[in-house]
């Protein structure tokens, strides 16, 4: 069964360091997303993804975050100068369509700010 | 911005007995979704509901819209231990692609 597939699972980075999260979506699926939660609450919304280029985002997603699809298949999500709030697991998801379709969530990155 | 509330944020029950989780919105929805979400696991897609008033079942599971397109519930019949986890409520606004979770029931089972 296709699965969308997250690098790293775990990721433990110093305050004010870039970090990179990659996403490898469902390869027939043409819509991105990433979301955040916080431990212990819920799914947070922070961008979504469609034809090459950010169609929403969300408060959280400042100029301190980015989005890039650098080939065919990667989806990433760039943290340019952490901080310790940033800390939380990062879900990333896609879905075939945009509107009315299911968005199949990948297995998170754990990221700990220190 | 658009709000999504769910309702109770935890609940505890013996094994056998119902729950049901209940969530609205502030704003009317193009659709609603459910996902379930095990302990330390990602959210699963459960169910969509489209339309005003839709009612859906899967096996012990009853997904309801509202006729307003603003509330849904989620219902168990006789939870089971597997039942566990955490279980949100995503609404999507008539024009967008954003999934707005609410924050979540947590569900714990015992046997």
């Amino acid at each position: 069964e296709p699965e969308v597939t997250q690098t790293p699972s775990h990721q433990v980075t110093q305050m004010g360091q870039e970090v990179i999260l990659r996403c490898v979506p469902i390869s027939n699926h043409l819509y991105f997303y990433w979301y955040r939660q916080i431990l212990g609450q819920k799914v947070e919304f922070l961008v979504s993804f469609y034809n090459n280029e950010i169609s929403e985002k969300s408060e959280i997603f400042d100029d301190q975050f980015s989005v890039e699809r650098p080939d065919g298949s990667n989806f990433t999500l760039k943290i340019r100068s952490t901080k310790l709030e940033d800390s939380a697991m990062y879900f990333c998801a896609s879905s075939r369509v945009g509107g009315h379709a299911e968005a199949f969530f990948g297995q998170g990155t754990r990221l700990t700010v220190v | 911005g658009q709000q999504v509330m769910q309702i109770p944020q935890y609940q505890h029950v013996q094994e056998g007995e119902d729950f049901t989780t209940y969530c609205n919105s502030s704003t009317t929805l193009s659709n609603i979704q459910w996902y379930k979400q095990r302990p330390g696991g990602h959210p699963v897609f459960l169910i969509q509901l489209v339309k005003s008033g839709e009612v859906k079942k899967q096996k012990r599971l009853t997904f309801q819209f509202g006729e307003a397109k603003k509330n849904s519930s989620l219902h168990i019949t006789a939870t089971q231990t597997t039942d566990v986890g955490t279980y949100f409520c995503a609404g999507r606004l008539e024009y967008g692609n954003k999934l707005v979770f609410g924050a979540g029931t947590i569900l714990r089972v015992k046997s």
